[in-house]
């Protein structure tokens, strides 16, 4: 079946503007992640969505990010007023239970902020 | 919250060696533990994982082993093969809190020489 779905795939704003990244999970799966990866770094946890629980936004560095999951399935992550250390490659998982199942990672989203 | 500590950062291997790669946890409570392997430029994809109330688990050429006093667990890939040549990440849920956020150590670039 299908995988985890990102889009856009690469995305170049100028410092400043907003950006949106969409993230459709695989199909059933109840929890939903947000990942960002620089460059030769590794995974750093953004925020996570499980079923209609509230999401565990933890991770979010500032103010400028946020994230919603509308209706269980698709979410956006929205990063406002970019700034040249948003670079890096936003990656979307999802998993089918959330806790102690596998994550299926899409192929990200390569931000890169000029 | 919860730590993940991986060693090492670098690891440079001949074919047909094996390669050890280690990760501390710091939850106690923590009892999920997944190891993803990431080739250059695509995906994070699950290899393995174990839970709590084993020791340890194989799978062909790779297994993982789990000492949840000392709170470290170990990946061992033996007869290593070029293919085998990418970053690995450990993971683990933390256990003490309700979140299903998986927190990812810092990676490990395996390198197989031919």
């Amino acid at each position: 079946g299908a995988g985890v779905s990102q889009s856009p795939s690469n995305k170049v704003t100028e410092k400043g503007k907003d950006v949106e990244l969409r993230c459709d999970p695989i199909s059933g799966h109840t929890a939903l992640y947000w990942y960002r990866q620089s460059l030769g770094q590794g995974l750093e946890f953004l925020i996570y969505f499980q079923g209609n629980s509230a999401p565990d936004k933890s991770g979010l560095p500032s103010d400028r990010f946020s994230a919603e999951r509308t209706g269980g399935s698709v979410s956006t992550l929205t990063i406002q007023r970019t700034q040249q250390e948003d670079s890096a490659v936003y990656l979307c998982a999802s998993s089918l239970t959330g806790r102690n199942s596998p994550l299926h990672f899409g192929n990200g989203t390569r931000l890169t902020v000029t | 919250g919860e730590n993940v500590e991986q060693h090492p950062s670098t690891l440079s291997v001949q074919e047909g060696d094996s390669a050890v790669i280690k990760c501390t946890y710091s939850d106690s409570a923590s009892n999920y533990f997944p190891w993803y392997k990431q080739e250059l430029g695509k995906r994070p994809q699950l290899i393995i994982d174990i839970r709590s109330n084993v020791g340890e688990k194989k799978d062909q050429r790779i297994a993982v082993t789990l000492n949840k006093t000392a709170k470290h667990f170990s990946l061992h890939i033996t007869e290593t093969q070029p293919e085998d040549s990418a970053v690995y990440f450990c993971a683990a849920i933390p256990g003490s809190s309700n979140t299903g956020k998986l927190i990812f150590g810092q990676g490990t670039t395996l390198q197989v020489k031919p």
